[in-house]
């Protein structure tokens, strides 16, 4: 168990919806990270959040948003859903970024949501 | 640029024999290099991770990583396959610029036969 927690762990919705991801960190890591994985692309990163701000972006779209509430859980929002939108969604915390000096870059995973869309 | 090549998409052994996936970096900086493992429908798992200690690095359930760095390579072995090892691997290169940027390689699908 990575500590790290994803809801839900399945979702299925039809094109042109909208849905909501979650993800709660381990305890004391600020770092949040979104990941999509696919047949097609593999693992890619989407966004990186910490401490509530917004640290990078990678390969978001438009249609998908992120952020990073006060108590650390993070929330994807993925909208005008398309076909090719179905994926494991992957959330992943780290101790942190900038200062904290034990932090070697390891990421902790959650299982991922998978998303279904029909 | 930072880039990390797994040079095999796909690796099948024998249980029993020994394991080889291969990963090589590239990197401007001084990384950190790990090896995550992904079973079916799970979330991916820490087996190993190199920071600048001893080059030759062990994990979880048997396996080893040796960071060559003239080689610019970081290629994790197992002695002797298990059927469970079956599973996705990724080599990722992290360093430290202002904030830690990760770098996933494509991964390589071990394949275990009985």
């Amino acid at each position: 168990d990575s500590g790290v927690t994803q809801t839900p762990k399945h979702l299925i919705t039809a094109t042109g919806q909208r849905v909501t991801l979650r993800c709660s960190p381990r305890s004391g890591d600020l770092s949040v990270y979104w990941y999509q994985q696919s047949l097609d692309q593999g693992l890619q990163f989407l966004i990186h959040y910490y401490n509530g701000e917004e640290r990078a972006k990678g390969n978001i779209l438009e249609r998908f948003s992120a952020q990073q509430f006060p108590d650390l859980h993070s929330e994807l929002n993925l909208s005008s859903l398309e076909l090719g939108d179905s994926a494991l969604y992957f959330c992943a915390s780290s101790r942190g970024t900038g200062l904290i000096i034990m932090n070697t870059g390891e990421l902790f995973f959650g299982e991922g949501s998978r998303l279904t869309v029909l | 640029a930072q880039s990390v090549t797994q040079l095999d998409s796909h690796v099948s052994v024998s249980e029993g024999t020994p394991v080889l996936l291969r990963c090589n970096y590239s990197s401007s900086y001084s990384p950190s290099l790990f090896w995550y493992v992904q079973h079916p429908n799970k979330g991916l798992q820490l087996l190993l991770k190199y920071t600048s200690a001893a080059t030759l690095v062990k994990g979880i359930n048997g396996f080893e990583a040796e960071f060559k760095k003239s080689e610019t390579s970081f290629h994790l072995t197992k002695p002797s396959a298990h059927m469970s090892d079956a599973a996705e691997y990724f080599c990722v290169v992290s360093h430290f610029t202002g904030g830690f940027k990760t770098i996933f390689g494509a991964g390589t699908r071990l394949f275990v036969k009985a």
